[in-house]
């Protein structure tokens, strides 16, 4: 079977503080990692994908890889209410498709 | 940008109906997915295709069947709605999957 599984959250953020979300994956020959956001009631939206071990910034998103330890994660630097919103972490596993996690809800207090 | 677009955003539909929910994308992707997400159960892959009237059922194909006659366009039919269908259906495309998805805006249906 193969699995994506993320923390289950919710996790609630003060207004400037970093938030970090963690996804472990099953399959140790997984390629490509992505990071999707979507708002409630809206569709998934890409923002962030990293192929290598190490990091990748974007602004206030970093992504971080560890293909040994089959971790991903993507930290927000400086939160803010408008990066409230449910996180989903996808793997491409196979040739064609992605697997996703559950998601993980993040809520930017103010 | 590539653009995914679903028909409907929201729909009505009674039970026993038959449903047509469809997807173009304009940017000549190869490959074309259908989901369903629901609270707590995630994204949920119906049917994919990987090129022009070919499909691939997906983790929860029952109740559903998929249509791609041009490359474009990927339908989804519900062949006789009932209420466990009523969910949020999303439409995605990708040129090589290591590249990631394209979402559509989701089309919300209902059954009644």
């Amino acid at each position: 079977q193969k699995e994506v599984e993320q923390n289950s959250g919710p996790l609630s953020v003060p207004e400037g503080a970093i938030a970090s979300l963690n996804c472990t994956y099953s399959d140790r020959g997984s390629q490509s990692f992505f990071w999707y956001r979507q708002y409630s009631g809206k569709s998934p939206e890409l923002i962030m994908f990293i192929y290598s071990n190490g990091d990748k910034e974007d602004g206030r998103f970093t992504a971080q890889l560890n293909k040994a330890s089959q971790y991903v994660s993507l930290l927000i630097r400086d939160s803010q209410p408008s990066d409230s919103a449910t996180y989903l972490c996808a793997v491409n596993m196979d040739d064609y498709k992605l697997s996703f996690g559950a998601g993980t809800t993040v809520t930017v207090r103010a | 940008d590539v653009k995914v677009t679903q028909s409907s955003r929201y729909l009505v539909k009674r039970t026993g109906e038959k449903v047509f929910l469809e997807c173009v994308q304009d940017m000549d992707h190869e490959n074309m997915f259908w989901y369903r997400q629901d609270p707590g159960l995630g994204l949920r892959l119906i049917y994919f295709s990987y090129d022009v009237k070919m499909k691939e059922k997906g983790d929860i194909p029952e109740g559903y069947s998929v249509s791609r006659e041009k490359k474009e366009r990927f339908s989804l039919i519900l062949e006789s709605a009932s209420t466990n269908q009523t969910s949020m259906y999303l439409c995605a495309s990708s040129l090589q999957t290591a590249y990631g998805y394209t979402f559509g805006s989701g089309t919300r249906l209902t059954v009644v």
